[in-house]
């Protein structure tokens, strides 16, 4: 069963350093989603991409943040300064377009778990 | 803008107890609406969905009903089992032409099924 895969599943990095977190979306998806959860709060939209370019974006996904579809497979979400509040679980979702009005389901990775300290 | 609430945990029933886990919305339109699960140490997946009013969502034994009049979808389950034992998010898709949409999280349901 085709599935989101994420890599690493944890990440620790000092305050101060860029991060990258990698996705690898179901290959037939064209809508490419990242979420973040801070230990013990709710799932939190981020960003959504499609058509190599961002089509939405939550107040949480500032300057420090950016996406990037570098090679036609990877999805990677770029942090460039960590703060100690970066800290959380960040899903990577997909979905597959389907037509003009109509919903689609997103499949989500396994997460990955960054640490700043 | 779109909202989902959720009622609080932690949730504590013994197995085979009957579980109810209440769901509300507030968006425009008919958005579509989810079930998701985090067992622990793991990801979001999907545990199921209705896309229109009054549809009833199922899989392993769960189910939540679309209910329009009182924009509701509580999760239920009829005999819980200690495997059930996860973190429940409530989440709802807005519609936009175009397809494809953010969800909108509730802020999870922990279930904890003691023997």
């Amino acid at each position: 069963e085709p599935e989101v895969t994420q890599t690493p599943s944890h990440q620790v990095t000092q305050m101060g350093q860029e991060v990258i977190l990698r996705c690898v979306p179901i290959s037939n998806h064209l809508y490419f989603y990242w979420y973040r959860q801070i230990l013990g709060q709710k799932v939190e939209f981020l960003v959504s991409f499609y058509n190599n370019e961002i089509s939405e974006k939550s107040e949480i996904f500032d300057d420090q943040f950016s996406v990037e579809r570098p090679d036609g497979s990877n999805f990677t979400l770029k942090i460039r300064s960590t703060k100690l509040e970066d800290s959380a679980m960040y899903f990577c979702a997909s979905s597959e377009v389907q037509g003009l009005g109509r919903n689609t389901e997103a499949f989500f990775g396994q997460g990955t778990r960054l640490t700043v300290v | 803008g779109n909202s989902v609430t959720q009622m609080e945990g932690p949730v504590t029933l013994s197995e085979e107890a009957f579980l109810t886990i209440n769901c509300t919305y507030t968006a425009t339109g008919y958005p579509s609406l989810f079930w998701y699960v985090q067992y622990p140490g793991e990801g979001l997946q999907l545990l199921l969905k209705a896309t229109k009013a009054d549809d009833k969502g199922s899989n392993k034994g769960f189910e939540a009903t679309y209910r329009k009049e009182t924009t509701s979808f509580h999760l239920e389950k009829g005999s819980v089992q200690v495997s059930d034992s996860a973190v429940y998010f409530c989440a709802l898709r807005g519609v936009l032409t175009g397809g494809g949409n953010k969800l909108t999280f509730g802020t999870g349901t922990q279930l904890k099924v003691e023997l």
